[in-house]
């Protein structure tokens, strides 16, 4: 399978554990975006990483969550002491990195907190 | 209003209609897609139009594009019960932004047999 790939696909957790969410992009694409989607909402983006470097976390909450893509293995998108509003789908894309390419998304991470 | 809305949120049309669903979003762009999401699932790439071309077509699906009412709109005709889904327009503002995807809302998308 050459696509993105992305897991657990359901993962629950209980306030305050971590949860660790994994991306492995499609061959050859060096860029990875996370979303986040809420039950009948759109995606709304979270952070922007190419291998090594963060890009952009404006769409990142500034505190319990990070994301690194280190230079060998997935993308991670690391949630620390879960709380309820942190139920959600997490889905991750990646692309080339060349204008006007679209981005190829994963099925996803769905997160539930007991 | 958020970047990217779609109009209308539900749809409901029999087999063989066409449906159309609209987007409208508030900054300048380099490019806007269009995705469909089953039930569950992750989402799958439709269309890309550029912020230069007004129309595209790719088998059933026709995208239309007017930069200067900042407006886009998607045609699927002669639906089939198999596009039953959400669609949903994002827009991409180019590499000064870093190429992230801005999402509407979505609109479900009900084809009934």
């Amino acid at each position: 399978n050459a696509g993105v790939m992305q897991n657990p696909r359901h993962l629950v957790r209980r306030r305050g554990q971590e949860a660790r969410l994994r991306c492995s992009p499609m061959k050859g694409h060096s860029h990875v975006y996370w979303y986040r989607q809420l039950p009948e909402e759109g995606l709304k983006f979270m952070v922007y990483l190419q291998k090594e470097n963060i890009i952009d976390e404006s769409g990142m909450p500034k505190e319990r969550f990070s994301a690194e893509f280190p230079k060998e293995g997935p993308s991670i998108l690391r949630i620390q002491q879960v709380v309820r509003g942190d139920s959600a789908a997490y889905f991750c894309a990646s692309s080339p990195g060349r204008a006007s390419q679209p981005q190829h998304f994963g099925d996803g991470t769905r997160l539930s907190i007991l | 209003s958020q970047q990217g809305e779609e109009d209308p949120q539900a749809l409901s049309i029999q087999e063989g209609e066409n449906a159309t669903m609209n987007c409208s979003y508030k900054t300048s762009i380099n490019n806007l897609q269009w995705y469909r999401q089953n039930s569950g699932r992750g989402l799958v790439h439709l269309i890309l139009i550029r912020s230069n071309e007004r129309e595209k077509h790719s088998g059933r699906l026709r995208v239309t594009l007017d930069t200067s009412k900042k407006s886009s709109s998607l045609l699927i005709t002669a639906s089939r019960a198999a596009d039953t889904a959400s669609y949903f327009c994002a827009t991409d503002e180019g590499k000064a932004a870093g190429n992230k995807l801005t999402f509407g809302g979505g609109t479900r998308v009900l084809v009934k047999p």
